[in-house]
């Protein structure tokens, strides 16, 4: 079965301090990968998706960057942290863009402080 | 406007109540519907889907209105483990979707 995993879950960071999160997906080849962002009491961002290796397509501008350097593992990162980039980071896969539906890691809780 | 749209709630409902939230989506292109589950810090977990014929999974209900561009989810005789923020999310057929912001379910004894 498939298996997504997605780490640290927790994470408090100062603010113009680096980032990187990691998400791994076991079980399936060539997923569709996603980043979302979801603010407290609100629906889920789209920040980042992968169909493939090296290929990431950006949603919103901002001051995040994605990187995917194996089938799958999908990376989230930052050279300087802003205080509004807090917020709960998941990871996503799908097939067929997520026409049958996204499984989700556990999620990264991000304080920025 | 936004494209998807739910009301927030909350919803505060006995043991044992039927209750009903519906999704309202502006894009008629729309071609894939969903309702996630999410309870509190944890990450969305998927529900159903939802069909245009509907679709029942034992207490829950999930229908599509095309005409009026709005999904439903039904859940009959409520238990205090399906307290949980209910997120509908709509697919165009271009492969984007978009997550309401959702509705919170609270099922008191």
């Amino acid at each position: 079965s498939q298996t997504i995993h997605q780490w640290p879950a927790t994470l408090v960071q100062p603010v113009g301090s680096p980032l990187s999160l990691e998400c791994t997906v076991e079980g399936t080849s060539n997923p569709n990968l996603y980043w979302y962002r979801q603010a407290a009491g609100r629906g889920l961002q789209l920040l980042f998706y992968s169909v493939g290796i090296g290929q990431i397509s950006s949603e919103v501008p901002q001051n995040l960057s994605a990187s995917r350097p194996q089938d799958r593992q999908f990376i989230l990162s930052s050279k300087k942290l802003l205080l509004s980039d807090s917020g709960f980071y998941l990871c996503a896969w799908s097939v067929i863009q997520g026409v049958y539906g996204y499984t989700f890691g556990s999620g990264t809780r991000l304080t920025v402080v | 406007r936004k494209e998807v749209e739910q009301d927030p709630g909350p919803f505060n409902v006995p043991e044992g109540a039927t209750v009903a939230f519906n999704c309202t989506y502006s894009n008629s292109a729309s071609q894939s519907f969903f309702w996630y589950r999410q309870d509190c810090r944890k990450e969305p977990k998927l529900l159903m889907s939802v069909y245009s014929s509907g679709n029942e999974d034992g207490r829950f209900t999930a229908q599509l209105n095309r005409a009026s561009q709005y999904i439903s989810l039904l859940i009959r005789d409520s238990k205090l483990s399906d307290s949980a923020t209910y997120l509908c999310v709509v697919n165009t057929n271009a492969g984007k979707s978009t997550f309401g912001d959702g509705t919170t379910l609270t099922v008191k004894p």
